[in-house]
């Protein structure tokens, strides 16, 4: 298997900008996570699906973060528009029956 | 109070050592009880998975689980090099995934 993929793996952009970051969960896996790393909070929960529907979206920071799963192979965090504090490691993570969890290798996101 | 609170280190112990990394939590809904390794640059990838108190061993590895104290422990024994991680406990109720900030570890050869 392939494992969780994410795209793109590094991006730059300025201020203001619209992010999308893309994730391609394990295949027959029914819960997609999206988490937030940084240095000083760690790995933070931003929302997670379970079979395409947003179950807990508690985590996003604010309205400028949206998130979508239109289909079980599919995911999208969107940020609009996007702040330096924004800057961090996006992990997007799958589990099949909810005991495990398995991470992509993360979206390297930094805003100037 | 955080659901799980795990001690950032850093960590630096010599090449053989035996290392011992633990968390606290809170919850005693938490059934299921993780052990992840990150590398540098890298995504958390599942190291341990551990269901009951108890002991689990795996290789050089052995996760340890004390429901009634809500403690968690992972030793590592002959510690090599490749040890050299962050790693993250990660206790979960089956629905919820809650993770440590991680431990850094450096293993000095």
């Amino acid at each position: 298997d392939a494992g969780v993929i994410q795209s793109p793996r590094h991006e730059v952009t300025e201020m203001g900008q619209e992010v999308t970051l893309r994730c391609k969960p394990i295949s027959g896996h029914n819960s997609l996570f999206w988490y937030r790393q940084t240095m000083m909070r760690g790995l933070e929960l931003l929302i997670y699906f379970n079979n395409n529907v947003p179950i807990d979206d508690s985590g996003m920071p604010e309205d400028r973060f949206s998130a979508k799963m239109p289909n079980a192979s599919f995911s999208t965090l969107k940020i609009q528009p996007s702040e330096p504090r924004d800057s961090a490691v996006y992990f997007c993570a799958s589990s099949p029956v909810g005991n495990t969890i398995y991470f992509g290798e993360g979206s390297w996101l930094t805003v100037v | 109070q955080k659901e799980v609170e795990q001690d950032p280190g850093p960590l630096s112990v010599p090449e053989g050592a035996i290392v011992s990394l633990n968390c606290t939590y809170s919850n005693s809904a938490f059934q299921y009880f993780m052990w992840y390794r990150q590398y540098s640059r890298k995504g958390p990838e599942l190291l341990m998975y551990t269901y009951s108190s108890g002991n689990k061993e795996d290789g050089r590895f052995t996760a340890q689980v004390d429901k009634s104290s809500k403690y968690i422990s992972l030793f590592i024994r002959d510690s090599q090099p490749s040890d050299s991680a962050t790693y993250l406990c990660a206790p979960t109720t089956g629905n919820q995934f809650y993770f440590g900030t991680g431990t850094s570890l450096t293993v000095i050869p």
